[in-house]
């Protein structure tokens, strides 16, 4: 079984729309993260969410938002999408608080705007 | 902030030779733990290592093994007898309490064979 799954692995799409990638872990965990590596490998966190608190990197722009319709699962939603948010974007997550836990990744979706 | 720099944006390796990848960090936190986490081209992210900052010893799992100087704030991985298969963007990461883990740009590793 995948420990965190994300879909699609694939994504493109045309300037302006809107998109989402879904995310699940079956670990149990009770944080999850967004991340966005960009062309250069360089990995930035977008967004983590436990069921207390969602913590933004003020860098993010307001179109893009995340969903969780429950503990397992954090969606990501892009609105009005653009050249600039090309990439590749990754879920992970991890128990908390505790230093020791490692964050698991999921395998990533690649997204292409045109 | 925290900041985690890898300083060698590449790297290679004959295979079966060792190789060290270079991470410093800066923080004022006393308790902390430290990753290295290697991404091959799949694209998966995979846990190579973790340190804990109050231990003194360094880490090892199998043919890796870390060189942690608390005091220099710095953190290198070691590969003995590097394989083709380790071939990767290899990332060093920072966790402390109640923060976000917090990764280096990345070193890209090539094995040569």
């Amino acid at each position: 079984d995948t420990a965190v799954s994300q879909t699609p692995k694939y994504l493109v799409t045309q300037m302006g729309n809107d998109k989402s990638i879904k995310c699940e872990q079956n670990l149990g965990h009770d944080t999850m993260y967004w991340y966005k590596q960009d062309s250069k490998k360089f990995l930035k966190i977008m967004f983590s969410y436990n069921n207390k608190e969602l913590i933004i990197n003020e860098t993010v722009p307001n179109r893009f938002s995340p969903k969780s319709p429950d503990k397992a699962h954090l969606n990501l939603h892009i609105n009005s999408l653009e050249l600039g948010d090309s990439a590749v974007y990754f879920c992970a997550s991890s128990q908390s608080p505790g230093l020791s836990y490692e964050q698991y990744f999921g395998p990533g979706t690649r997204l292409t705007v045109t | 902030a925290q900041t985690v720099t890898q300083s060698q944006p590449e790297m290679s390796v004959q295979e079966a030779e060792t190789v060290t990848l270079s991470c410093t960090y800066d923080t004022s936190e006393s308790d902390y733990y430290l990753f290295w986490y290697k991404q091959p081209p799949s694209r998966q992210m995979i846990l190579v290592i973790r340190q804990e900052a109050y231990k003194q010893q360094n880490a090892t799992e199998n043919r890796f093994s870390v060189n942690f100087q608390k005091a220099a704030k710095s953190f290198s991985l070691k590969i003995s007898d590097s394989q083709l298969g380790d071939a990767a963007m290899y990332f060093c990461a920072y966790r402390s309490y109640g923060q976000n883990f917090v990764f280096g740009p990345g070193t890209r590793l090539s094995v040569l064979p």
